[in-house]
């Protein structure tokens, strides 16, 4: 199984910061990287696809980057509704798996 | 538009069984590869099953063995039978479609099983 290591855990940035956020995987993954916002109660949203292609309706300020085994997902100004929980998920082989997530907070 | 309603969700004891339902519509099930996702308590993603277009199914380690994943062509419906269910198996089931690189564009608004005597 293709382990997911993701990075922070949690921050704590303000409104128009840049944050990152990191995704490795233990093994080549030619690229099948995904992104996902969950906020609290409500249903994963798909942000990032294919590395980094934007989802239709997604925001311009977030973007993904990597290859191989190391991903980014970055927030190029961080706003108040980009609270939440950030998730990687690999989809190059099965099982699927996704990283444990990163606590997005808004100072 | 597509949609995708899950139902069978519940409390449930230890041992039992439960089949969620997930109605899809604006696609067709049997022509997609569809997947089921859960989420414990405040607790990450954990992907559980995966069926193919030409009907091969694939199970996490956690729940293989246990769960099915099948389908029903005539009800546009995915299922998810769970048998011997344990108390982590308690939480929010996601019903869900792979797109073109198996990205998850489509989820269900998802079921709850509580295990627990």
């Amino acid at each position: 199984d293709i382990q997911m290591t993701q990075s922070p855990s949690s921050l704590s940035a303000s409104e128009g910061d840049r944050v990152t956020i990191t995704c490795r995987t233990s093994q080549n993954i030619r690229g099948f990287l995904n992104w996902y916002h969950q906020k609290p109660g409500k249903v994963p949203k798909l942000l990032i696809y294919a590395t980094s292609k934007l989802q239709s309706g997604v925001p311009s300020r977030f973007s993904g980057s990597g290859s191989a085994t190391d991903f980014t997902l970055t927030i190029s100004s961080l706003q108040p509704e980009d609270f939440g929980t950030y998730y990687c998920q690999q989809s190059y082989s099965i099982p699927r798996t996704f990283g444990q997530g990163t606590k997005v907070e808004i100072k | 538009e597509v949609q995708l309603v899950e139902s069978g969700g519940g409390l449930v004891q230890p041992g039992g069984s439960l089949r969620l339902s997930c109605a899809a519509s604006g696609f067709i099930v049997s022509t997609n590869y569809m997947t089921w996702i859960r989420q414990a308590p405040g607790k990450g993603l954990e992907w559980v099953s995966l069926i193919y277009s030409n009907g091969s199914t694939y199970y996490a380690d956690s729940v293989k063995g246990r769960f099915t994943i099948s389908r029903d062509n005539s009800k546009n419906t995915l299922y998810l039978q769970m048998n011997g269910l344990r108390a982590e198996d308690t939480a929010v089931y996601y019903c869900a479609r792979e797109r073109a690189v198996a990205e998850i564009a489509y989820w269900g608004q998802g079921a709850l099983v509580t295990v627990s005597s």
